[in-house]
């Protein structure tokens, strides 16, 4: 049973530069999430996709985008990179929202602005 | 005020020793709760969910006070190999029925000792 990938595992860009993250749910999962987790801080929810939209979002500016494809599959974009973007980017899947359901985390992707 | 908080640590202990964490949450309407563990450098993994009826699972044992809005974990008997960061997690439900977001504490670290 396939868990939740992600890619790159690691990744440095420079300021202004846009990122693209990438994150395969684990098998049967329909939801993403994504998180931000800085350096000793707590995941961070920036947003939700189901159905192909995004469905929640948290605070985060609109620099932040993304995108979920037909086989469950979903992109994180960053645009217009700032140092304060280094983080680890974390994706959890799980089972429609509309449902309790645990949220399974993949590995993460490493980015590092400088 | 943060929506959840937890004692960052470090707990620093002897093997064979109880150890309890405490956390906080400040959205009375949070719905379900959880503990997750994150090794160093690695994803967070359920550790276990939380319910007001308290609930053990082997040598843990989670309790969630919903009055007092508090959840606590203990550890009990500790290994090696429970030294990691324990994340403390409280999730609401969204109008409509649907499953919110995850809203994760900073984490407390745990470091057993021989």
């Amino acid at each position: 049973d396939a868990g939740v990938t992600q890619s790159p595992t690691h990744l440095i860009k420079t300021r202004g530069q846009q990122v693209t993250l990438r994150c395969s749910p684990k098998s049967g999962h329909d939801t993403v999430s994504w998180y931000q987790q800085a350096l000793g801080q707590g995941p961070q929810f920036i947003f939700q996709y189901y159905e192909e939209e995004e469905r929640q979002r948290g605070n985060f500016p609109d620099r932040f985008s993304g995108h979920q494809f037909p086989n469950y599959s979903s992109e994180l974009n960053v645009n217009a990179l700032l140092l304060g973007d280094s983080a680890l980017y974390l994706c959890a899947s799980s089972l429609a929202p509309t449902r309790s359901d645990t949220q399974y985390f993949g590995p993460g992707t490493r980015l590092t602005v400088l | 005020r943060k929506e959840v908080e937890q004692d960052p640590g470090p707990f620093n202990v002897p093997e064979g020793a109880t150890v309890a964490f405490n956390c906080t949450y400040s959205n009375s309407a949070s719905q379900s709760f959880f503990w997750y563990r994150q090794d160093c450098r690695k994803e967070p993994k359920l550790l276990m969910s939380v319910y007001s009826s308290g609930n053990e699972d082997g040598r843990f044992t989670a309790q969630l006070n919903r009055a007092s809005q508090y959840i606590s974990l203990l550890i009990r008997d500790s290994k090696l190999s429970d030294s990691a960061t324990y994340l403390c997690v409280a999730q609401g439900w969204n109008y409509g029925g649907s499953q919110g977001n995850l809203i994760f504490g900073k984490g407390t670290k745990l470091s057993v000792k021989p």
